[in-house]
């Protein structure tokens, strides 16, 4: 079983249009993330919902907006792509514990925009 | 962002020998250290984590962690060809809603 996952695995999609990247993990976490990695290699992240708080990157484009339907799941929605929204996505989750937590990734998705 | 730095290397080794890697931060609020494995096209996957001050073994790993100097490391002991990846280093601060940041990574090649 697969404790994180998200669809679509690749996406390649024209400047101007609008695409959603899906995620949901079945660790029964309570946190949730969003990460955008660069071709450097730099994760940086974007949200989280953290117990149905929505925290929110303050450099992250209005354009890039995160919906949670429920706990399990945080979809991705682009408005408008651009080509510096090339990237690697990835989604995470963690949960705070006795034991303190660790955050575990989807097998991430690479968007590229032409 | 919190900041988490880290050398971005390449950085080299022959077969054997022993891989140190570095990491600073800058909150002191950060609460627990990771390092996190990622190979060419892979997601992260987690090396191992540390809260106390001090070292902590893993089988070839050893995180050391230095809260004064808020610096953390990681040592690959008998490094193998298969270690080849870039690790990244990432702190996780709780009070401010459960949040993990990353540094930039640091490439490891080990040479056979």
């Amino acid at each position: 079983d697969t404790a994180v996952s998200q669809t679509p695995k690749y996406l390649v999609t024209q400047m101007g249009n609008d695409k959603s990247i899906k995620c949901e993990q079945n660790l029964g976490h309570d946190t949730m993330y969003w990460y955008k990695q660069d071709s450097k290699k730099f994760l940086k992240i974007m949200f989280s919902y953290n117990n149905k708080e929505l925290i929110i990157n303050e450099t992250v484009p209005n354009r890039f907006s995160p919906k949670s339907p429920d706990k399990a799941h945080l979809n991705l929605h682009i408005n408008s792509l651009e080509l510096g929204d090339s990237a690697v996505y990835f989604c995470a989750s963690s949960q705070v514990g006795r034991s303190g937590n660790t955050i575990y990734f989807g097998e991430g998705s690479w968007l590229t925009v032409v | 962002q919190k900041e988490v730095e880290q050398n971005s290397g390449p950085l080299s080794v022959p077969e054997g020998a022993i891989a140190s890697l570095n990491c600073t931060y800058s909150d002191r609020g950060s609460q627990s250290f990771f390092w996190y494995r990622q190979y060419s096209g892979k997601s992260p996957e987690l090396i191992m984590f540390i809260y106390s001050n001090g070292d902590k073994e893993d089988g070839r790993f050893t995180a050391q962690l230095n809260k004064a100097s808020q610096y953390v490391s990681l040592l690959i002991r008998d490094s193998q060809p298969s270690d080849s990846a870039t690790y990244l280093c990432a702190v996780n601060i709780i009070d401010t809603g459960n949040q993990f940041y990353f540094g930039t990574g640091t490439s490891l090649t080990v040479i056979p």
